[in-house]
């Protein structure tokens, strides 16, 4: 079946980087777009950014640009997601999500990545 | 851009109807039929619900239902039960940057 699995928690230093990794399974892996969401403890969705499997083209949301690095690897089918200068705010589960295709929806989420600030 | 607009909470009785609105501007719901809806039960990533406005995926019940009206979208479920329990948030591309914004969530709660 379709699948897209994380990486397991992480635990970094304020100005530290974190990268996620988010494995597909079960789909052509370049026929699809994949996003990245967070959601900081007891706080709604927030989109991050979009990448194409196939070409690498990202396009990331203006508050994360110069901090988020989108990438994908083919050959391993799996995406990965790096945020840099991390502050207390970035403390949330990160998750990947997959593109429908045609109608820009998010059909098929990784089960999370819970990312812990400390000082 | 900021978040879509929703109630921070609604509730009703099992078996009763709830409707979400999702309010946002002409740069996003008003000018784009990319509008999805997304159930989060505790502790669970989220899930689709609706997608292009009105359509159900496969294997979501016809119990939820949404619509458009300009600016505002709206999901709808009826017959409501203690398993619908959750957290929903609507999504809506933008075509600006960023090239979506989610609604501020709603919670569900089933008295």
């Amino acid at each position: 079946q379709v699948q897209l699995v994380q990486s397991g928690a992480e635990v970094k230093r304020t100005g530290a980087s974190v990268k996620v990794s988010c494995k597909a399974s079960g789909y052509t892996f370049t026929s699809y777009h994949v996003h990245w969401v967070r959601q900081a403890p007891g706080q709604g969705l927030e989109w991050m950014g979009i990448i194409s499997p196939t070409d690498g083209y990202t396009n990331i949301a203006q508050k994360f640009q110069g901090r988020v690095t989108m990438t994908s690897d083919t050959s391993t089918t799996t995406m990965y997601m790096e945020l840099s200068s991390l502050t207390f705010q970035d403390m949330a589960v990160y998750y990947c999500a997959k593109d429908r295709g045609t109608t820009s929806a998010f059909d098929v989420w990784g089960q999370g990545t819970r990312v812990t600030v400390s000082s | 851009q900021s978040a879509l607009t929703q109630p921070a909470s609604v509730s009703a009785s099992p078996g009763q109807s709830v409707t979400i609105s999702c309010s946002g501007t002409s740069s996003d719901i008003g000018s784009y039929n990319y509008v999805s809806w997304y159930q989060q039960l505790p502790g669970k990533a989220p899930k689709l619900i609706i997608f292009g406005v009105v359509n159900r995926p496969s294997g979501v019940s016809d119990r939820f239902s949404a619509s458009k009206s300009g600016n505002t979208a709206s999901l709808t479920i009826s017959g409501l039960q203690t398993e619908d329990e959750g957290d929903y948030y609507c999504i809506s591309f933008t075509g600006d940057n960023p090239r979506y914004v989610f609604g501020s969530g709603t919670k569900v709660t089933v008295l």
